[in-house]
């Protein structure tokens, strides 16, 4: 159960796109459809942005999508906004459980 | 409007024990499975364990396997994690979180805030 692979930290101005990675294996990310994205603020709990891969729960922005290929799930933000800024954790159903990934930080530049 | 209150963390030794207790409401807790995420001071999202609507299928991170036990009361609307054995490695802030389906292999839509257990001598 080793956690998936983000970058540490990713950086945009306000209304770019950026594209946060995930790397798994088959174990995990490949091997099914049960990626998850969750935005995280300082001292909050974990907000649920995309489920399924690619599906976007009622209530958050259709600025954030994602995707898949492979092993590697994306977490894209357009129209980057200064409350974007955050900690973001992908997650997977695996083999024998769910696991995180390492989190990317995003600052809004 | 969908609630999730931990409690039940605590100071504890090495060793020793915590019975996690998290109380739902706003949604029929029966319908879906539920998980334990924790989150260590200043480190990302560590998946603990995870229980189907039925308790059918229980999960168990390797971190904790054979020390931390997962148990719903779906009459009471109540999700537990039974840790022993407990190690300084467990201390964090442990949320409860609802799936978005009966089963484990989803999202979590719904989270509480969490309670902070702490593992030290």
């Amino acid at each position: 159960q080793s956690a998936l692979t983000q970058p540490a930290s990713v950086s945009g101005s306000p209304g770019q796109s950026i594209t946060l990675s995930c790397t798994g294996t088959s174990n995990d990310v490949a091997g099914y459809e049960y990626v998850s994205w969750y935005q995280q603020h300082p001292g909050k709990a974990p907000k649920l942005m995309i489920y399924d891969v690619s599906n976007r729960p009622s209530g958050v922005s259709n600025r954030f999508s994602g995707s898949k290929s492979g092993n590697t799930a994306s977490l894209t933000i357009s129209g980057l906004q200064a409350e974007d800024g955050a900690d973001y954790y992908c997650s997977s159903y695996t083999t024998s459980g769910t696991v995180f990934g390492t989190g990317t930080k995003v600052t809004v530049l | 409007e969908v609630q999730l209150v931990e409690s039940g963390g605590g100071l504890v030794q090495p060793g020793g024990s915590l019975r996690l207790s998290c109380v739902s409401s706003g949604f029929t807790f029966d319908d879906y499975a539920m998980h334990w995420v924790r989150q260590a001071p200043g480190t990302g999202l560590e998946w603990v364990s995870s229980i189907s609507w039925s308790s059918g299928t229980v999960r168990y991170a390797d971190s904790v396997k054979g020390r931390f036990t997962v148990s719903r009361d779906n009459a009471k609307s109540s999700l537990y994690l039974q840790m022993s054995s407990l190690r300084a490695e467990d201390t964090g802030l442990y949320y409860c979180a609802k799936a978005i389906r009966p089963i484990a292999a989803s999202g979590l839509d719904h989270w509480g805030q969490g309670t902070l257990v702490s593992v030290s001598s």
